[in-house]
């Protein structure tokens, strides 16, 4: 067990929709990671948070979103869902920021759009 | 940018065989380089890590080399089990896109350990 909770585990939604993930951090780990996972594009970083704060953005689309809250958690929104967002969503943790720290991963949300 | 190539998978082998698994990075600086383990319907976890060139990291039987000269990180280990069938991930610190301390990962390499 990676400490990393991530709800739900499966979500079953359909297009032009939204939903929000949630992940709740490794207990004393300020920074959070969200990645996409899908078979043709792999593992795809989007975003990373650092104590409440935007720390970095990846290849996160307009229609997605990210907070992290004052007790560390954080949500992932996606708006406006397309087949195409269709993939395994992990949050990660580190206990700082900085190059070369381990992460901790959750097990996933699996979302399928419809 | 920062990218990380390694072998299609998927990789198939029999018990006590021996395991390669082809990793090369491009990079700007000095990143530190990972492994990653994927088992069926979890996360990742970390299986080993090298933070300089000539580093070794190992674990569990698994080893990789921090190959500045080739740009490489090739993981190995010597006699496979079946319990090693899993996704494997190299990655190395930093993101291209722009300052952040995450990991750029390889798209992964199924491997699949027959008794």
């Amino acid at each position: 067990d990676s400490g990393v909770t991530q709800t739900p585990k499966h979500l079953i939604t359909a297009t032009g929709q939204r939903v929000t993930l949630r992940c709740s951090p490794r207990s004393g780990d300020l920074s959070v990671y969200w990645y996409q996972q899908s078979l043709d594009q792999g593992l795809q970083f989007l975003i990373q948070y650092y104590n409440g704060e935007e720390r970095a953005k990846g290849n996160i689309l307009e229609r997605f979103s990210a907070q992290q809250f004052p007790d560390l958690h954080s949500e992932l929104n996606l708006s406006s869902l397309e087949l195409g967002d269709s993939a395994l969503y992990f949050c990660a943790s580190s206990a700082v920021q900085g190059l070369g720290e381990k992460l901790f991963f959750g097990s996933g949300t699996q979302l399928s759009v419809l | 940018g920062n990218s990380v190539t390694q072998m299609e998978g998927p990789v198939t082998l029999s018990e006590e065989a021996f395991l390669t698994i082809n990793c090369t990075y491009t990079a700007t600086g000095y990143p530190s380089l990972f492994w990653y383990v994927q088992y069926p319907g979890e996360g990742l976890q970390l299986l080993l890590k090298a933070t300089k060139a000539d580093d070794k990291g190992s674990n569990k039987g698994f080893e990789a080399t921090y190959r500045k000269e080739t740009t490489s990180f090739h993981l190995e280990k010597g006699s496979v089990q079946v319990s090693d069938s899993a996704v494997y991930f190299c990655a190395l610190s930093g993101y291209s896109g722009g300052g952040a301390d995450g990991l750029t990962f390889g798209k992964g390499t199924h491997l699949i350990i027959q008794p």
